[in-house]
């Protein structure tokens, strides 16, 4: 069964430093694509990066960068020079080529940044 | 460029009245899918329509519930007799629907229920 595990229900980072959500998932298939979301108290889910299983760089997207260790089945964000606006619920996510198009999503994770 | 919009943001509803809410995409994207989240997990997945093609439906999506998309357009998605359990943020998502694991799902501002 497909399955993603995020294990640090809050954090806390000091404005203008780096900070990084963990994400490990856990599926038998080959083929397979890696989410991260944002979601802040308005409730929106803001879609943040992308990574493919058969990438071979590690995706990045402006302050947003993913560390894609497939071997280890962990696709952790890591968010450069935190800004106040950063404080909101990451969510982790992942689809399976042959499994439809649905996403499984992991239980978040709840960042605060501090001033 | 117009996002996924969703009616209405919110609903309260007395248990066992039937609701309906609605889910407009991005235009150009073929494929809708539904999501329930409750408070303090992730989404959880309902069902998704290719054009108007019902393609899967998950075991969560009781036949208290239906979704349609007649049109290949717009969606809705209707809970009857409503149960205290229904209580969630209903959210919708929208992608182009290329098949690839890549493919994008983005979400509206969801439909926050609360049964009383």
């Amino acid at each position: 069964a497909q399955k993603i595990t995020q294990t640090q229900p809050g954090m806390f980072v000091q404005e203008k430093e780096a900070v990084t959500l963990d994400c490990t998932y856990d599926t038998s298939d080959q083929s397979y694509g890696l989410f991260w979301y944002k979601q802040p108290s308005s409730g929106e889910m803001i879609f943040l990066i992308y990574q493919g299983s058969y990438d071979e760089q590690n995706a990045t997207e402006g302050r947003y960068s993913l560390n894609f260790q497939k071997a280890r089945k962990s696709a952790n964000l890591v968010i450069s020079a935190s800004q106040l606006g950063d404080s909101a619920m990451y969510f982790c996510a992942m689809r399976v080529y042959n499994q439809g198009g649905k996403l499984i999503f992991g239980q978040g994770t709840e960042l605060s940044v501090k001033p | 460029d117009t996002g996924v919009s969703q009616n209405p943001r919110h609903k309260i509803t007395k248990r066992g009245q039937n609701v309906t809410f609605r889910c407009d995409p991005i235009s150009e994207h073929n494929r809708l899918y539904w999501y329930r989240q409750t408070l303090g997990q992730g989404p959880e997945f309902l069902t998704y329509f290719q054009n108007e093609a019902q393609l899967e439906k998950s075991r969560l999506l009781s036949d208290r519930f239906s979704a349609e998309r007649p049109k290949g357009s717009f969606s809705t998605l209707e809970i009857q007799r409503t149960e205290q359990g229904d209580s969630a943020m209903y959210l919708c998502a929208s992608s182009l629907g290329t098949g690839h694991p890549g493919d994008t799902q983005y979400f509206g501002p969801g439909t926050r229920l609360t049964v009383l």
